[in-house]
């Protein structure tokens, strides 16, 4: 079983609300990366990083932010949601983004009405 | 950036093989193959990796042809269980920015 977690697990909110989804792991992997995904829809890179200190936007532009200050936590963060905000919020983590397998943790439902 | 793409979906009844291909036309030299298993709800699942001829594990199977400019992701004899989305990842080699394709949504009926 993978060691990374997120919390919460579901999350319904007001608009302009200030949220933070929490993404830790016990791995020790430099890599972690958080991905949105509407139901039935793919995957989103939104925001990845490389280690301590590194953040870089994904693919997708995202008006979350996140943060690296430690290596295991990795939190993402919306200063004020908005119903397009609503969507599951995937996190994941790996020691070697080449050859290495990416772990994915259990994703938080945001709801924003 | 290597992109990747897949069918759709596709239909199957247990006890079949089930053959996924995935285009990846532009892959870097030192990229790999990865692919995942996503249930509903679900955050995606490791399946098997490769870099290049065959792969085989407890679950799968994956082919790539010499020049890497597809893969094929093998399932023997399917169930009810193996119906989910499937995703095909190749890593552009030179960054850690890992973007997955859309998905092969694989329907497996009785």
């Amino acid at each position: 079983e993978a060691d990374i977690y997120q919390t919460p697990r579901y999350l319904v909110i007001g608009t302009g609300k200030k949220i933070t989804l929490e993404c830790s792991q016990t791995m020790g992997h430099d890599k972690m990366y958080w991905y949105q995904q509407d139901p039935g829809m793919e995957l989103h890179l939104i925001h990845y990083s490389y280690g301590v200190n590194s953040t870089e936007k994904g693919d997708l532009s995202s008006e979350s932010t996140v943060s690296r200050i430690r290596t295991e936590h990795f939190p993402l963060t919306l200063e004020s949601a908005r119903p397009s905000h609503t969507s599951q919020y995937l996190c994941a983590s790996t020691d070697r983004a080449i050859t290495g397998e990416l772990f994915f943790g259990e994703g938080s439902r945001l709801t924003v009405l | 950036l290597a992109k990747t793409t897949q069918p759709i979906s596709m239909d199957s009844y247990e006890g079949q093989e089930v053959n996924i291909t995935c285009s990846h036309n532009n892959i870097a030299t030192n990229d790999y193959i990865t692919w995942y298993q996503q249930f509903p709800s679900q955050g995606p699942r490791f399946i098997i990796q490769g870099y290049k001829t065959k792969v085989t594990n407890e679950v799968a199977s994956l082919f790539i042809p010499a020049d890497r400019k597809s893969s094929t992701l093998s399932l023997p004899r399917v169930s009810l269980s193996d119906t989910a989305v499937y995703y095909c990842l190749v890593g552009d080699g030179s960054s850690y920015k890992l973007i997955f394709g859309s998905g092969t949504r694989l329907l497996v009926r009785p």
